[in-house]
């Protein structure tokens, strides 16, 4: 079974960026689609983006301009970037498994945006 | 894009069954079969419950099934228990912008 981990600060001041990792054990990196999700406190979820293992990504419309994610398959780790952020940022992000269905996921992080 | 469209609570006693709707439009819930629910207890991480409308991972209960008719898909927890109290969230492929968006979440009570 596929076992996610996100580590990275827990705390961002605005403007700054936010970067997190997401160590992938007990399965195959090229087995599946890598997503990046996250939950504000008290709000819905909202899918961030997804990178295939042949590097291919795709973004939510509403973050395109500020986010990347990327992949180290030698590392079994895939990362997110968020550029610019603001108080709106403050959320438990998630990593799972998955483009569209999300099967596996890790704890959640939270991060606050706050100087 | 809009988050789907699901009711904030929906109840029932235990042995009953219920249903959640999750109203999109025809970009994303009407046009394509890729919808999936998602189960969270508080301070939980979201458990899969079902995928491409109306197929269970391994390991849920036969007591959930999804089902869609045009832009509205449907969860229905049958024989409802306890343990099923929980918020549901629903999910979604949309050709407008070509992402994925989730429903507004419902609370589920068990009376």
């Amino acid at each position: 079974q596929v076992q996610l981990q996100e580590s990275g600060p827990g705390l961002v001041k605005p403007s700054e960026t936010l970067s997190l990792t997401c160590t992938v054990s007990g399965g195959s990196i090229s087995d599946y689609y890598w997503s990046w999700l996250r939950q504000s406190p008290g709000k819905e979820l909202e899918w961030i983006g997804y990178i295939s293992y042949s590097g291919n990504t795709n973004y939510n419309p509403s973050l395109r301009s500020r986010v990347t994610i990327s992949l180290d398959t030698s590392k079994k780790q895939f990362s997110l970037k968020v550029n610019s952020v603001t108080a709106a940022d403050t959320a438990v992000y998630y990593c799972a498994t998955g483009a569209g269905w999300y099967e596996y996921w890790g704890q959640g992080t939270l991060v606050t945006v706050s100087s | 894009q809009s988050a789907l469209t699901q009711p904030a609570s929906v109840s029932g006693s235990p042995g009953q069954s219920i249903t959640i709707s999750c109203t999109g439009t025809s970009s994303d819930i009407g046009g394509h079969n890729y919808v999936s629910w998602y189960q969270q207890h508080p301070g939980e991480v979201p458990k899969l419950m079902i995928y491409d409308v109306s197929n269970r991972p391994s390991g849920v209960s036969n007591r959930f099934s999804g089902s869609k008719s045009g832009n509205t898909a449907s969860l229905t927890i049958s024989g409802l228990q306890a343990e099923d109290e929980a918020d549901y969230y629903c999910n979604s492929y949309s050709s407008s912008g070509t992402s994925y968006v989730f429903g507004t979440g419902t609370k589920v009570t068990v009376l």
